[in-house]
């Protein structure tokens, strides 16, 4: 079946323009994460969508960043007046089983943002 | 102190030999535990998790949990050349109960 998929690819643009990041999850999957992983870096945690909770944005670095998710499936994370330090891979993983020890996640391809 | 720790390596075994991964987190209410593979350039793949003390294993692959010491550790045996990845440690529950906290990763080099 189809896994996580993510648009763009590859997203480069000029500093100070907004950004949306798209993520698809699994269908069905009932949470969706966003994390930031910059070059050599770990995946750091930027934001958590589970069911129609309200989602957890402990991890989003600045008021620049939001993220929404229609209808519990489609999230989209918004960066707006870029800088420079936001360039990384934006990626999105899903799961099924949150309440459950287990909780694998399946990671989508990435977007690699780009700011000049 | 980060919530959850790696040596970043690069850590350098063998072909056939035993490669161990260490990992240690701060949060001891984390409950349960994730290894997940890199390849450079792709996104990560969950190798094994784990969330009861002592070990776990899945063919070549052994995690090893420690909650009094709050250390994971991932064992893999028989090392081969396509093992050679990055591999990161996750937390999750505690003070975080729902988001998962991940290592910065350490890198494998399998020597032929």
């Amino acid at each position: 079946g189809a896994g996580v998929s993510q648009s763009p690819s590859n997203k480069v643009t000029e500093k100070g323009k907004d950004v949306e990041l798209r993520c698809d999850p699994i269908s069905g999957h009932t949470a969706l994460y966003w994390y930031r992983q910059s070059l050599g870096q770990g995946l750091e945690f930027l934001i958590y969508f589970q069911g129609n909770s309200a989602p957890d944005k402990s991890g989003l670095p600045s008021d620049r960043f939001s993220a929404e998710r229609t209808g519990g499936s489609v999230s989209t994370l918004t960066i707006q007046r870029t800088q420079q330090e936001d360039s990384a891979v934006y990626l999105c993983a899903s799961s099924l089983i949150e309440r459950e020890m287990r909780n694998e996640q399946f990671f989508g391809p990435g977007t690699r943002l780009t700011v000049l | 102190q980060k919530e959850v720790e790696q040596n970043s390596g690069p850590l350098s075994v063998p072909e056939g030999a035993i490669a161990s991964l260490n990992c240690t987190y701060s949060d001891r209410g984390s409950q349960s535990f994730f290894w997940y593979r890199q390849y450079s350039g792709k996104s990560p793949e969950l190798i094994m998790f784990i969330y009861s003390n002592g070990d776990k294993e899945d063919g070549r692959f052994t995690a090893q949990l420690n909650k009094a010491s709050q250390y994971v550790s991932l064992l893999i045996r028989d090392s081969q050349p396509s093992d050679s990845a990055t591999y990161l440690c996750a937390a999750k529950g505690g003070s975080s109960a729902s988001k998962i906290i991940f290592g910065s990763g350490t890198r494998l080099s399998i020597r032929p």
